[in-house]
């Protein structure tokens, strides 16, 4: 099947400052796009997520951007804090039943 | 609510070794799914079920067998384990499908095989 592509795979950046992660689809029919925070130890857990009908969706710290012409999704990350540092992963429903998933990111913020 | 409990937590097999990992849910939730996450690879989707006494194939089902003979169990099993099935599996679920309910993640089983 179709895969989602994630970038970058590892993020480095100073507490205060912001990250940015970038994931593209190949679907057009994909309409749903969540992202999850994986903590060291545990299993995945939806952080924000965004569907086809909005262009952008914020919640205090995180924000996600859709933009569909171009088929790709952000996660932005403001004021970024050591308990931010953990595995992100885009994903999107192009299988319709089920979500497929981006290889992750490693985002490590160093205080 | 305990969410979504995998049993065990870690499995060492011998390749050939037969194994069932259980998955159980206590939120009433008709989907749920069963993935690997390898280094580097993400996670990927072995076997789903739509409900009850459903069962499909995700993107990597080969060497996996699964049941849903209760709504709130999900199992997968391993018939005869190859070191290449040595991973972390997460059991997740969801009230409806992908197309934009939540997916709850248990604590995962690591499994090595030697």
């Amino acid at each position: 099947g179709e895969n989602v592509e994630q970038h970058p795979s590892t993020l480095s950046v100073q507490e205060g400052d912001s990250a940015v992660i970038k994931c593209t689809y190949s679907d057009s029919a994909s309409n749903y796009f969540p992202w999850y925070k994986q903590e060291l130890g545990k299993g995945p857990q939806l952080i924000i997520d965004i569907r086809s009908n909005v262009g952008e969706k914020k919640d205090q710290r995180i924000a996600v951007t859709l933009n569909k012409t171009a088929k790709h999704f952000s996660l932005h990350i403001t004021e970024t804090q050591p308990e931010d540092s953990a595995v992100y992963f885009c994903a999107d429903n192009q299988a319709g039943t089920a979500l497929i998933f981006g290889k992750g990111t490693t985002l490590s913020v160093s205080s | 609510n305990a969410g979504v409990t995998q049993t065990p937590k870690f499995r060492v097999l011998k390749t050939g070794q037969s194994m069932t990992l259980l998955c159980a849910q206590d939120m009433n939730h008709e989907y749920m799914y069963w993935y690997r996450q390898d280094p580097g690879m993400g996670l990927r989707l072995i076997h789903y079920s739509v409900g009850e006494g459903t069962t499909a194939k995700g993107e990597v089902p080969d060497g996996y067998n699964v049941s849903r003979l209760k709504k709130q169990n999900f199992l997968l099993g391993l018939e005869s384990a190859a070191p290449s099935q040595t991973s972390v599996y997460f059991c997740a679920s969801s009230y409806v499908g992908g197309t934009g309910e939540t997916q709850y993640f248990g604590p995962g089983t690591r499994l090595l095989v030697l």
